[in-house]
């Protein structure tokens, strides 16, 4: 099972709200990343989770705040967003080549978030 | 960091015809390659790989080949068909240290295979 979740598919907030993306797997991965993909280009990474800890943030506004709460799940917590933060949100997960895993990252099928 | 080049960013081909991307990357401490294909509406699909310490790779109908020496790697679809139709992207991948690898994308391929 190659398989990562992402929830919820699709989400609309304006730009007062709060809300949460939710990412799991199950495949023992012990590192977990999240990106932002806009219309017609590439992802392009936001955190990286490597053993439950925050081991990198690529200079991302604080309106975004990760989660690691256990080895499975990563949040992305969301607060006073732009309309330019509108994307895709993908989360991916890949195990450590020391623990027997290989640099393969998975992707899940993203969150499709509209700020309005 | 590092940087990776994509070219075409569209290409166009018969079905039954070959499809080449080609992609360049910067860092020569890059050790993975990784190519994704992506459906409208969906995540990136891991379809192919290649480690620096192999120059070719070959599953089915796709195959890569990499170039350490000039920093190149290239997908190869052959006898394409209509549902080979996506965006491809190419990446590189660096050892962030910590068990995670840090992927850079290069900025993608709109392949259409015309039935």
């Amino acid at each position: 099972d190659t398989e990562v979740t992402q929830t919820p598919k699709h989400l609309v907030m304006g730009m007062t709200n709060k809300k949460s993306l939710k990412c799991e797997q199950h495949m023992g991965h012990r590192a977990m990343y999240w990106y932002k993909q806009k219309a017609k280009k590439p992802p392009e990474l936001m955190f990286v989770y490597s053993y439950e800890k925050l081991s990198i943030n690529e200079s991302v506004p604080s309106r975004f705040s990760p989660e690691c709460p256990n080895s499975s799940l990563l949040n992305l917590h969301l607060h006073a967003l732009q309309p330019e933060d509108s994307a895709l949100y993908l989360c991916a997960s890949s195990q450590d080549i020391g623990q027997g895993g290989s640099y393969e990252q998975y992707f899940g099928p993203g969150t499709r978030l509209t700020v309005t | 960091g590092e940087n990776v080049e994509q070219h075409p960013s569209t290409l166009s081909v018969q079905e039954g015809d070959s499809a080449v991307i080609k992609c360049t990357y910067s860092d020569s401490a890059s050790n993975y390659f990784p190519w994704y294909k992506q459906e409208l509406g969906k995540g990136p699909q891991l379809i192919i790989d290649i480690r620096s310490n192999v120059g070719e790779k070959k599953d089915q109908r796709i195959a890569v080949t990499l170039n350490k020496t000039a920093k190149h790697f290239s997908l190869h679809i052959t006898e394409t068909q209509p549902e080979d139709s996506a965006v491809y992207f190419c990446a590189a991948t660096l050892d962030s240290g910590a068990g995670s690898y840090q992927l850079t994308f290069g900025k993608g391929t709109k392949l259409s295979v015309i039935p």
